[in-house]
């Protein structure tokens, strides 16, 4: 299996914060990674797909980037909406997810 | 508007068999180029990927739960169906269906069921 590990597990910030989230593969993934965001009771809700496209809806102050093993995930400014969990998932081989960061109200 | 819905017994037995059905509405499982699959949640392991399949006919499963795991599709119904047998505790989860984009993202869940394993 291809292990997702993300930092950090908790990020404490304040709305207007810039905040980034890295997820790192324990082998090449190449660009097939996606981004969630998972408020509690909820499903998960995609953010980003292949590494860094945008899916229709989500506000632009979500941003993907890398390639290989090593990705992030930043959110320009974070906004009242956005204290929730943040999941990475791979989809180079069996499907599998990070273990989630937890972004909370500092 | 595509929804994806669950339904289910929330409660199971130890060694007994967990089912599961996902009814889609605002898309039909048979015209789409689509995957359908399932994940469940729990507070110890996460999110994990249990299967996904296509109507024609390809499944794929996770390797870690494969011999137990089972999925149909009935395009009658537009629904698409688990079955896991010989359920323990450990199988206790949040159990979402979804839809699985061509990029291979999950775009679109249902609001999740939880199953409970326990006498």
């Amino acid at each position: 299996d291809i292990q997702l590990t993300q930092s950090p597990s908790t990020l404490s910030a304040s709305v207007g914060d810039r905040v980034t989230i890295t997820c790192r593969a324990s082998q090449s993934i190449n660009h097939w990674l996606a981004w969630y965001q998972q408020k509690p009771g909820k499903a998960p809700k995609v953010l980003i797909y292949k590494a860094s496209s945008l899916q229709n809806g989500v506000p632009s102050r979500f941003s993907g980037s890398g390639s290989g093993t090593e990705f992030t995930l930043t959110i320009s400014s974070l906004q009242p909406d956005d204290f929730a969990t943040y999941y990475c998932q791979q989809s180079n081989g069996y499907l599998t997810f990070g273990q989630g960061t937890k972004v909370e109200i500092k | 508007q595509l929804q994806l819905q669950e339904s289910g017994p929330g409660l199971v037995k130890p060694s007994e068999t967990l089912s599961l059905t996902c009814t889609v509405s605002g898309d039909s499982i048979s015209s789409s180029s689509y995957h359908w699959g399932w994940i469940r949640q729990t507070p110890g392991k996460g999110l994990e990927w249990i299967a996904t399949m296509y109507y024609g006919g390809s499944t794929y499963y996770n390797p870690s739960l494969k011999s137990r795991i089972t999925v149909s599709v009935d395009t009658s119904k537009n629904q698409f169906s688990l079955k896991l047998t010989t359920v323990t505790a450990a199988d206790t989860a949040v159990y979402y269906c979804a839809r699985r984009d061509t990029s291979a993202f999950f775009d679109s869940w249902g609001q999740g069921i939880l199953v409970t394993v326990s006498s």
